[in-house]
């Protein structure tokens, strides 16, 4: 089946400090990959995304790289903010252009110190 | 562009009573979601629409759980009768496949 592991939180790291977030995953097909952020009380966000091995998704100084060789997505930044505080959700979409669904990820929460 | 709409945002039922969420999706958004969120883990599908139609519907507990999306647009979930076990937050999506555009969420509360 299809599914999405995270590394266990939560994480806690101090301003400007470089961060991972571990993501690997399972999938019969050739999914999309995806991180959503979650913050305080706000909903789901999407914070980047990669269709296709090799592909690098970014945004506002995230990273993640879609690693088909070892199934794995990790997440990282340079130098965290105190902003970037929030929970982290991997995901994956099972099919390309197919059905729409994703499998989440059980979500590593960050905290960042000033 | 506004985004998806949900409500209510809090819900505290006692358990074997019934609840009703509503989502409006963005505007033009054939796709809704319905996702259930238990607290510490990733959400999970519930129900998918195309249009008016059930494209997917098989995490959904039928015993209990309904959704329907009568004109296409605007969603309704609901819960009857309710268990502990349904506490959550209900998240409703459109569009997902390309990533984004999930609602704020409906926060229930069974005790």
């Amino acid at each position: 089946g299809n599914s999405v592991t995270q590394m266990e939180g939560p994480v806690t790291l101090s301003e400007e400090a470089f961060l991972t977030i571990n993501c690997t995953y399972t999938a019969t097909g050739y999914p999309s990959l995806f991180w959503y952020v979650q913050y305080p009380g706000e909903g789901l966000q999407l914070l980047l995304k990669a269709t296709k091995a090799d592909d690098k998704g970014s945004n506002k100084g995230f990273e993640a790289t879609y690693r088909k060789e070892t199934t794995s997505f990790h997440l990282e930044k340079g130098s965290v903010q105190v902003s970037d505080s929030a929970v982290y959700f991997c995901a994956l979409n099972p099919t390309q252009g197919g059905s729409e669904k994703l499998v989440f990820g059980k979500g590593t929460k960050l905290t960042v110190n000033p | 562009e506004a985004g998806v709409a949900q409500s209510p945002r809090y819900k505290i039922i006692e358990k074997r009573q019934s609840v009703a969420f509503w989502c409006n999706p963005i505007s033009g958004h054939a796709t809704l979601y319905w996702y259930q969120q238990i607290l510490g883990q990733g959400p999970k599908l519930l129900i998918q629409f195309q249009n008016n139609g059930v494209v997917d519907d098989s995490q959904l507990p039928k015993d209990r759980f309904s959704a329907e999306r009568l004109k296409g647009v605007d969603s309704t979930l609901k819960i009857q009768p309710a268990k502990l076990e349904d506490s959550a937050v209900y998240l409703c999506a459109s569009s997902v496949a390309t990533g984004g555009y999930f609602g704020p969420g409906t926060r229930l509360t069974v005790t």
